[in-house]
């Protein structure tokens, strides 16, 4: 299984823009980035999915480079509601068994 | 927008009761999973299943925890004797068919308690 690495945490203010930096050296060829969000109590809720190069969606952007062994999420202008856990994934894996794994993910805190 | 449900909400128990958690997955899905989150840790997989038939499971998922989709819309997960380390939150995750995405639509949880 790839594994990912994710600092732990980190601290913006509102209307800054927020990069976090995934590590997954071992990702597969086959496999697939995906990035969550994640609220206290409730479900993690998916925010963009990427395989190469960048991708950019109505909340996020996604880079990756050629490598593909490392990913980063970018949020544009954040706002304190952007304050919440984010998971970097990378699967699924097994082919068809779809383990999907969350790393320890990065605690964001956005300040006003 | 369709979304995953889950029953009960919360639920709480004493140690060595069954408990049953059911998920009701968007109904395209075909790939359905199980997930906990104990206070204030990462989010664990537990299973996933496809095609009526568990495919991974995790060291978590030992003997005393099953999966069933019994007819064509619940998932559900039971845990046989429950034990205080099983107090948690529990979510189900569903997507759609296709090797290659990672994207899960997850529930809401459901919070176990176990006294």
């Amino acid at each position: 299984l790839a594994k990912t690495t994710q600092p732990i945490s980190m601290d913006s203010y509102e209307g800054q823009e927020v990069n976090i930096t995934c590590s997954h050296n071992n990702i597969a060829t086959n496999d697939y980035i995906t990035w969550y969000q994640q609220f206290p109590s409730q479900g993690p809720r998916f925010i963009i999915q990427g395989y190469k190069t960048k991708v950019t969606n109505e909340v996020a952007s996604l880079f990756i480079p050629a490598d593909r062994k490392s990913s980063t999420l970018s949020l544009p202008r954040v706002s304190l509601s952007d304050t919440a856990v984010y998971y970097c994934l990378v699967g699924p894996s097994r082919g068809a068994g779809n383990m999907l794994t969350f790393g320890g993910g990065t605690r964001l805190m956005v300040k006003p | 927008e369709p979304e995953v449900t889950q029953t009960p909400s919360h639920q709480v128990t004493q140690m060595g009761q069954e408990v049953i958690l059911r998920c009701v997955p968007i109904s395209n899905h075909l790939y359905f999973y199980w997930y906990r989150q104990i206070l204030g840790q990462k989010v664990e997989f537990l299973v996933s299943f496809y095609n009526n038939e568990i495919s991974e499971k995790s060291e978590i998922f030992d003997d005393q925890f099953s999966v069933e989709r019994p007819d064509g819309s619940n998932f559900t997960l039971k845990i046989r004797s429950t034990k205080l380390e099983d107090s948690a939150m529990y979510f189900c995750a569903s997507r759609v068919a296709g090797a290659n995405t990672g994207e899960l639509f997850f529930g809401e949880g459901s919070r176990l308690t176990v006294l």
